[in-house]
């Protein structure tokens, strides 16, 4: 089936510990984001893609970190350096000029 | 900064009404948005209103568009239960890229009670 696959759904980080979101897109999509989401909040970007090998920071950038090596993927690191990172993260994709598309979202809890 | 404010932040009818939400944005756009999001899942794209058009349908939903208020309504007709959700509205900034990054608003929770 097409669409964008986020995993884990859920996931606990322990102070001062790295985590990485996994997102991956068979949409043939060249454009990918990353967005946080807090309780009865709205969406605040905190990186986008464009094409491979490139992103760019958005509103919220301090304490993620991205990579976009393939096409398909785009994970997200949540650093240490990110003081209040319990969340729920959402990926998204997007053709050219054209709607975004949403994976299921990873809730982030740090324990 | 968030660029779409939605209002109201929450709403509350009974099945069979119908149901306004309304958003406001502060630049140009492109076009906005509309998502529809069920609690602990992924948004749903409803529906697309370019900036030179006033109004569009898509079965129950219609939303409206008024560039010199720079702002925006969906109208959700005969609500359901099921319609229970957070509707959020998404700008595209204009000037930008296809791929430009979209704006979202705080959203509206709509509770619709059988």
């Amino acid at each position: 089936d097409g669409g964008i696959t986020q995993s884990p759904k859920y996931l606990f980080r322990k102070e001062g510990q790295n985590v990485t979101l996994s997102c991956e897109q068979n949409l043939n999509h060249d454009a990918m984001y990353w967005y946080r989401q807090d309780p009865g909040q709205g969406l605040r970007l905190i990186y986008y893609s464009q094409i491979v090998n490139d992103f760019q920071k958005g509103d919220i950038a301090e304490g993620y970190s991205v990579s976009r090596e393939k096409k398909e993927s785009f994970p997200l690191t949540v650093t240490s350096a990110q003081k209040n990172p319990t969340a729920f993260y959402l990926c998204a994709s997007r053709p050219p000029g054209n709607t975004i598309y949403f994976g299921e979202g990873s809730w982030l809890t740090v324990v | 900064s968030q660029q779409g404010e939605e209002d109201p932040q929450a709403l509350s009818i009974q099945e069979g009404e119908n149901a306004t939400m309304n958003c406001s944005y502060k630049t140009s756009i492109n076009n906005l948005q509309w998502y529809r999001q069920n609690s602990g899942r992924g948004l749903v794209h409803l529906i697309l209103i370019r900036s030179n058009e006033r109004e569009k349908h898509s079965g129950r939903l219609r939303v409206t568009l008024d560039t010199s208020k720079k702002s925006s309504s969906l109208l959700i007709t005969a609500s359901r239960a099921a319609d229970t959700a957070s509707y959020f509205c998404a700008t595209a900034n204009a000037g930008g890229t296809s791929y430009g990054k979209l704006t979202f608003g705080q959203g509206t929770i709509l509770t619709v009670h059988p």
